[in-house]
């Protein structure tokens, strides 16, 4: 069955850098992309950016461009997205999401990260 | 980028009630839409996709309709396992915006 295993929660300071990894199984790593899509709390849903696992091709959200990077790792078919700068309003859920052709349909449990000095 | 509305923000209604939630896009998204549900503490999962087919396991008392620029989602006869937060999204063209969301809850 299709699975997405996100890393654990982390405690980040204002400044630091993120890395989440989320761990795909249950189909072809290569077929789909990564969608990253975080929630602030008591929020809605924010978009952040896709990757294709294929090819490694990004597509970022304008708010995230330039802090934001997305890899993926085919040979441990992980995806990773990394977040530089991290301010207080960073603290959120973040989710990896399975995507094909811009539907989401299997999502990982969320990683909460939590910025404070 | 295109931006989503929701209506109504949250709603209270019994067990077996229909209920149903609307999504207008800012501009024409064709039916590149998506509805979400997130349970308390809970990742989204996808209900609906391309505004109408229901994805693979879910029940058929939910579904979606619409084209363009407005969009329904309907519980037919609500289920007390329904209860949570319901999020249409457009995915075309780029970039993909969430709507602010509609809390259901039991009256």
């Amino acid at each position: 069955q299709v699975q997405l295993v996100q890393s654990e929660a982390e405690v980040k300071k204002p400044g630091a850098s993120l890395k989440v990894s989320c761990k795909a199984s249950g189909y072809t790593f290569n077929t789909y992309g990564i969608t990253w899509v975080r929630q602030a709390p008591g929020q809605g849903l924010e978009w952040m950016g896709w990757i294709s696992a294929y090819n490694g091709d990004t597509d970022y959200a304008r708010k995230f461009q330039g802090r934001v990077t997305m890899t993926t790792d085919t040979s441990t078919t992980t995806a990773y997205m990394e977040l530089r700068s991290l301010r207080s309003d960073d603290t959120a859920v973040y989710y990896c999401a399975r995507a094909r052709l811009g539907i989401n349909d299997y999502w990982g449990q969320g990683t909460l990260v939590t910025v404070s000095s | 980028d295109i931006q989503m509305t929701q209506s109504p923000s949250s709603l209270s209604a019994s067990v077996g009630d229909r209920v149903t939630i609307t999504c207008q896009a800012s501009q024409d998204v064709s039916i590149y839409l998506n509805w979400f549900q997130q349970r308390p503490g809970k990742a989204p999962k996808l209900l609906i996709y391309a505004a109408s087919n229901l994805e693979s396991g879910v029940p058929s008392r939910f579904s979606g309709s619409g084209s363009g620029t407005y969009f329904t989602f309907t519980i037919s006869s609500l289920q007390p396992e329904d209860i949570g937060t319901y999020y249409c999204q457009h995915y075309d063209p780029y970039p993909p915006h969430f709507g602010p969301g509609t809390t259901v809850d039991l009256k």
